[in-house]
Formats: structure tokens, sequence, C-alpha cells
């Protein structure tokens, strides 16, 4: 069954330093992968994917094949990246297989 | 242009009491999900649509039941509440043009 694992449920970095949320997926073909973030208060929504090759809000995330991972980095983090992150990705038919999230706490 | 709206907000259940959750989009959306967060868990496919009249399984569907008889709206029905239910339950939709789910603000349920 494909699968998506982000094995930390908690990540505190300071305010400036690098972050890097991890993500580990299981998938017999060639994935399409997401990263969502919930802000307090706010709805779910889409940060990047994979297939934009972009960079949102400083952050960016290289698909690896070769270590199925998707790991989602910052260079230096701000107060405001605090919230949750999920990372996913769709099987079949729009069908979305979401990990279990990461909560970033950045620390003044 | 509401985008994905929930109702209710909050509810708390008895148990063994039924009750639907309600789920309209405006924006034409053919894809339509419904989600359980749990803390420690994350998001749970409960049950996703691919358009009207069209509905299936995802992760967790055990105890809930979908109709889609309309492309705006996908109600969640829960017919025998169980405190294993308590959750907050999240409604999304996909256009087929921009490959993004958006989110409802969720509906908190609390059974007892």
């Amino acid at each position: 069954a494909q699968r998506v694992t982000q094995p930390e449920k908690l990540l505190s970095v300071f305010k400036g330093a690098p972050v890097e949320l991890k993500c580990n997926y299981s998938y017999s073909g060639s994935p399409e992968l997401f990263w969502y973030v919930q802000y307090s208060r706010q709805r779910l929504q889409l940060l990047l994917r994979h297939i934009s090759r972009e960079s949102i809000k400083g952050f960016t995330a290289d698909l690896n094949k070769g270590e199925t991972s998707f790991h989602l980095k910052k260079p230096f983090a701000q107060e405001e990246d605090s919230a949750m992150y999920y990372c996913a990705l769709i099987e079949g038919t729009y069908k979305y297989i979401f990990g279990t999230g990461t909560r970033l706490k950045v620390l003044a | 242009n509401a985008g994905v709206t929930q109702t209710p907000k909050f509810r708390i259940l008895k148990i063994g009491q039924s009750m639907t959750l309600q789920c309209t989009q405006d924006m034409n959306h053919n894809y339509m999900y419904w989600y359980r967060q749990d803390p420690g868990m994350g998001l749970k496919l409960i049950y996703y649509s691919v358009g009207a009249g069209i509905t299936d399984k995802g992760e967790v569907p055990n105890g809930y039941n979908v109709s889609r008889s309309t492309t705006e709206d996908f109600p969640l029905r829960l017919e025998l509440a169980a405190p294993s239910q308590t959750s907050v339950y999240f409604c999304a939709s996909l256009g087929r043009a921009v490959e993004t789910q958006y989110f409802g603000p969720g509906t908190r349920l609390l059974v007892l």
C-alpha cells in the first residue's frame, strides 16, 4: 500500500536556524507529492508541489526518488513558520494519502 | 466565491445518535473529499467522490456514509455515533485544472 511517513511529530528550532521537515514515501510508480500547511486557526492549504519546482515562503522541497524522500527545507526559520505541516501524495485518480504531520515550532 | 463551506462548526453527540455533516463548494469542482484529523494521526481519508453520483471509500470508511447528488454538495452521514468518531472533520474539493485541494474550515465533533 502507498504510504507517507513523517517521522517527527514535533520539531522545534530557533528563529534564524535552518529547518528540515522529513517526508518519506512508498509508491510503485512516479509519485506526485505535495506539502500542505495549517497555521493556527486557519484552513489547511497547499504550500508547494514537487512538479512546480517552486519556492514558497522560502521553503523548497526536492523529490529524491533514490531515497524516496521529499523533505521540506528552509534556510532561515521565521516565527510565522510555526504551523502543522503535512506531506501528501496522490494515489491513482486523485486519491490523496497524507502523512501524520509535523508540528513546527519556531522559537524566538 | 465562498470556496468550501462546512456546517456545523461544532457539535456534541450522544452515543448512538446520528447526524449529517454538510459540505458545499461553489467552485464547480469534480472531486470532493472527507477527512478526519486526530491528534498524532494526521489526516485520514474517509470517503471521496470523483463526480456527482460517484463515491468511493477511503482509508477509514467504517461508521460513515456519503452521497453526491449534486456537484456542489457532499454530505457525510454518521448513523450510530461512537466515541471513536470524536475528531475534527475536514471537507475538501479539487478541480481538474489545478491539482490543489481546497479545504473547508472543519467541523469539530465530540461524541460522549
